[in-house]
């Protein structure tokens, strides 16, 4: 069964500061994703991973990709009071059967950046 | 790029009735669908997966009894909670398969449903 396990689940930041929110999974897959969620909305996507070393960035935010450790970080740079949400990873199951091309969530990091 | 809408956005029923949510693909094909609930606070939990033109597939403790899904189109997935209780509250997402962007999940905007 697939996990996915996400530290830290509570992120009190000051503005201006660096961070990382890191997303570790159990067992194999293909691809791996970064949504945003604002209070009473959906997800929003920020990022796909594919490969090994896959690193994206989108303004202050970078997520990089480790296959072989089953680990993906989400670097936050220079935060800003926008970035107040809540993040997920979450893994796609590819290793086939039933449970085939089903996404499984972290647990969440609720982020607050404070002035 | 793709789009998915669900309706209604918000509803707020008696307990013991019942509640249809509409999820549309709406500029592409979508063979699968998927149903996530969320509590709040909490992750995204997978309920089932609806096929078009066969029967939904349920996660293990989803009674599928209750939570009634039927793809009768390749654009329209619909989630109906059958009397419905007050632990049913809860923010309903789902999200739709575009095979022609590598089998992308492309999210709706959601449905909060309050059971009185």
């Amino acid at each position: 069964e697939l996990k996915v396990e996400q530290n830290p689940l509570f992120l009190s930041m000051q503005e201006g500061k660096n961070y990382t929110i890191y997303c570790n999974y159990s067992t194999t897959s293909d691809r791996l994703y970064w949504y945003r969620q604002d209070p009473g909305k959906s997800l929003e996507s920020l990022f796909v991973l594919l490969s090994n070393g896959a690193v994206k960035q989108e303004g202050r935010l970078m997520a990089s990709l480790d296959t072989k450790a089953r680990l993906s970080t989400l670097h936050i740079t220079a935060a800003v009071h926008d970035l107040s949400a809540t993040y997920f990873c979450a893994v796609r199951n590819s290793a086939g059967g039933t449970s085939y091309g089903k996404l499984t969530f972290g647990q969440g990091t609720i982020l607050t950046v404070h002035p | 790029g793709a789009v998915v809408s669900q309706h209604p956005s918000w509803v707020i029923c008696k307990s013991g009735t019942s509640v249809k949510i509409e999820c549309r693909s709406l500029d592409f094909q979508a063979t699968t669908m998927f149903w996530y609930r969320q509590f709040p606070k909490q992750s995204l939990m997978l309920m089932a997966t609806s096929n078009e033109g066969s029967k939904a597939t349920y996660e293990q403790g989803v009674e599928k009894d209750k939570f009634l899904i039927n793809h009768a189109s390749l654009t329209l997935s619909t989630l109906t909670v059958t009397s419905a209780h007050p632990e049913d509250s809860s923010f309903y997402i789902c999200s739709a398969k575009d095979r022609s962007s590598y089998n992308e999940q492309f999210f709706g905007p959601g449905t909060r449903l309050t059971v009185l």
